[in-house]
């Protein structure tokens, strides 16, 4: 069964620093993995997603991921975190059957 | 293009009434999925079609829940009767075939029972 895991459900960074947040998956099914935002009182928002080809993917508002097969990991990072970036982030592994399964989700708070 | 449209954006109800929510898929997406968010349960898929046919209703909680999609451009979640328990934000998304296809979110709806 496809399941993924989200490492702290809140992280916290300064504006201008890093930003890690990560996610682990198990699947028995080649991966296709996905990174969404939810801004408050929003849907979910697709910011990148690995399907097959490069390991790192760039998608928008400047993160990207690298999925890495052997550590069954795809961690979202962005270099310098901006105060819009507040949000909460989700990860979703496909379950073969058109099915997403999401993480619990990781808020991610800015401060200046 | 227009995203995934929900309506009513809010809904406010008592205990009992029937609930209604309605949701238009982008254009040319083979599947619609609706979900359930909530804090203590986080984001839960409740009913999936594709092509207008229900795949996979296993998320429904119970029979007051029903869900149709009676043409490529419309679908209904209804609730009948509805409860406290089911105050939570409802999404509806869609996507085209295949498991490499993102799944497109409307803004939900966010319902609440007195």
């Amino acid at each position: 069964a496809q399941s993924v895991t989200q490492l702290g459900s809140h992280v916290s960074v300064s504006e201008g620093a890093l930003v890690l947040l990560r996610c682990n998956y198990s699947s028995s099914v080649p991966p296709y993995l996905f990174w969404y935002v939810q801004y408050p009182n929003q849907g979910l928002q697709l910011l990148l997603k690995y399907t097959t080809g490069a390991t790192l993917v760039k998608g928008i508002n400047g993160f990207e991921a690298e999925f890495k097969k052997s550590e069954t990991s795809f961690h979202l990072t962005k270099p310098s975190a901006h105060m819009s970036d507040a949000a909460e982030y989700f990860c979703a592994v496909n379950t073969g059957f058109q099915k997403l399964v999401f993480g619990t989700g990781t808020r991610l708070l800015v401060s200046p | 293009d227009a995203g995934v449209i929900q309506s009513p954006r809010h809904e406010v109800t008592e205990m009992g009434q029937e609930v209604t929510l309605r949701c238009k898929p982008i254009s040319g997406h083979d599947y619609l999925f609706w979900y359930r968010q909530t804090m203590m349960r986080g984001l839960e898929l409740l009913i999936y079609f594709n092509n207008n046919v229900p795949i996979d209703d296993s998320g429904m909680p119970e029979d007051r829940f029903s869900a149709k999609m009676p043409n490529a451009s419309f679908s209904t979640l209804k609730i009948q009767p509805s409860e406290p328990r089911d105050s939570a934000v409802y999404f509806c998304a869609s996507s085209f075939l295949g498991s490499n296809q993102p799944q497109h979110f409307g803004d939900g709806t966010r319902l609440s029972i007195l």
